[in-house]
């Protein structure tokens, strides 16, 4: 089965300073989003994306936080300037509709760890 | 607004013996239910889902999910657990179209199958 990568697998970083975090999703998907999980904590989302603009973000996906499809096969979260909250697992998940019978496919996450 | 809710933070099953993780569910308008699970360093892989139809569900590795309106429930259920089952899994609702169409999860529930 055709699988959504995710790069790196672990990320540190000092806070303050800007992380991009890398996924490419599955190539005929249309639909792009990205999760994260504090440890502990429940998988939240934090935006979803489709035709090159965001569709919607949650009040978590604040300023700091942007995302990108330069190519067209890479999807990008950055974030900015980074904060000791967060430090989550990230995951990026594609799907090939946004109907409601669709299944998100998730990468293997992101672990960012800010110091 | 959607939102699901699993009761029990850990299940502890000895191998053989029949597993239920519970799930329950409110939603306005028709449930579009799903079942994840997480390996250890692993990303949420799909198990089954819940559009419309037959309540009892079946999906992979041998798990199916009963969908119960008048208890607003989603149990996943799996008659002989194995080790192999031992992960975390997230129970979720998909939101409408209209509402952005992303999955919210519940907070995870971490099955232990010991044998």
């Amino acid at each position: 089965e055709p699988e959504v990568t995710q790069t790196p697998s672990h990320q540190v970083t000092q806070m303050g300073q800007e992380v991009i975090l890398r996924c490419v999703p599955i190539s005929n998907h249309l639909y792009f989003y990205w999760y994260r999980q504090i440890l502990g904590q429940k998988v939240e989302f934090l935006v979803s994306f489709y035709n090159n603009e965001i569709s919607e973000k949650s009040e978590i996906f604040d300023d700091q936080f942007s995302v990108e499809r330069p190519d067209g096969s890479n999807f990008t979260l950055k974030i900015r300037s980074t904060k000791l909250e967060d430090s989550a697992m990230y995951f990026c998940a594609s799907s090939p509709g946004q109907g409601v019978f669709e299944k998100l496919f998730f990468g293997s996450g992101t672990q960012l760890s800010v110091l | 607004a959607q939102s699901v809710a699993q009761p029990e933070d850990q299940v502890n099953v000895a191998e053989g013996n029949p597993l239920t993780v519970k799930c329950t569910y409110s939603v306005s308008g028709n449930p579009y239910l799903f079942w994840y699970v997480q390996y250890p360093n692993r990303g949420l892989q799909f198990l089954l889902k819940y559009i419309t139809g037959d309540n009892l569900v079946k999906g992979s590795y041998g798990f199916e999910a009963e969908f119960n309106k008048s208890q607003t429930s989603f149990h996943l259920k799996k008659p002989s657990a194995l080790v192999s089952d031992s992960a975390l899994y997230f129970c979720a609702v998909r939101a409408p179209y209209n509402q952005g169409g992303k999955l919210i999860f519940g907070q995870g529930t971490e099955l232990s199958v010991k044998p």
